[in-house]
């Protein structure tokens, strides 16, 4: 089955880092843009960046630039979102996406992960 | 980057239609062919419904269309049933960051 796989629920306190993952089943991992989506409580979704696995290009959204990390280990088609410094309003619920478009000026992600709950407090 | 605007939230009785729209700015929606609509249940993961603005991926229902006007986009649904009641966003690129960016969402409700 084609899917995204996201590591389990993270409770954390504040200033620890994270790291999340994603890891694909069923299609040609390498080849797809993954993307990370946040979205805060109670609010919409948020875009990130996201990375290809095949090169570890990444493309960071301004608002994200320098607050989190992304990464990708080919070998066992998992990404991965690194956030340090952690803060209460990270607390959110992060989801992986696979970028579906043949370039980026046709946005959109096709296939997503049910999501990983990090929560931050002290 | 600044998120398109979807009304907060629309209902409606099963078995009529609805239509959510999505409003954006010069140099996404206008600009290029990359509006998507996403469905999303909580607790589950969001689905992509429209790509390319009216596109529909394999399994989506035919009740489910996109469509363009200006620096709008819409999303339809019609002949509602019980099971679309979720949470739906919009998405767009947009050439003021060389990105997407993703609408307030909007909370559907079926009667």
């Amino acid at each position: 089955e084609v899917q995204l796989v996201q590591s389990g629920a993270e409770v954390k306190k504040p200033e620890e880092s994270l790291k999340i993952s994603c890891k694909g089943f069923g299609y040609g991992f390498f080849g797809y843009y993954i993307g990370w989506v946040r979205q805060l409580p109670g609010k919409g979704l948020e875009y990130m960046g996201m990375i290809y696995p095949d090169t570890s290009h990444t493309v960071y959204s301004p608002s994200f630039q320098g607050q989190v990390t992304l990464s990708a280990d080919k070998s066992i088609n998992t990404a991965y979102l690194q956030l340090s410094g952690l803060k209460a309003s990270d607390t959110a619920m992060y989801y992986c996406a696979r970028f579906g478009g043949a370039a980026f000026k046709n946005w959109y992600f096709d296939l997503w992960g049910r999501g990983t709950l990090v929560t931050v407090s002290s | 980057q600044s998120a398109l605007t979807q009304p907060a939230s629309v209902s409606a009785s099963p078995g009529q239609s609805i239509t959510i729209s999505c409003i954006g700015f010069t140099g996404d929606i206008d600009t290029y062919n990359s509006v998507s609509w996403y469905q999303h249940h909580p607790g589950e993961a969001p689905k992509l419904i429209i790509y390319d603005v009216s596109g529909r991926p394999s399994g989506i229902s035919g009740r489910f269309s996109g469509s363009r006007s200006g620096n709008t986009a819409s999303l339809t649904i019609s002949g509602l049933q019980a099971e679309d009641e979720a949470d739906y966003y919009c998405a767009s690129y947009t050439d003021t960051y060389g990105l997407g960016v993703f609408g307030g969402g909007t909370k559907l409700t079926v009667l």
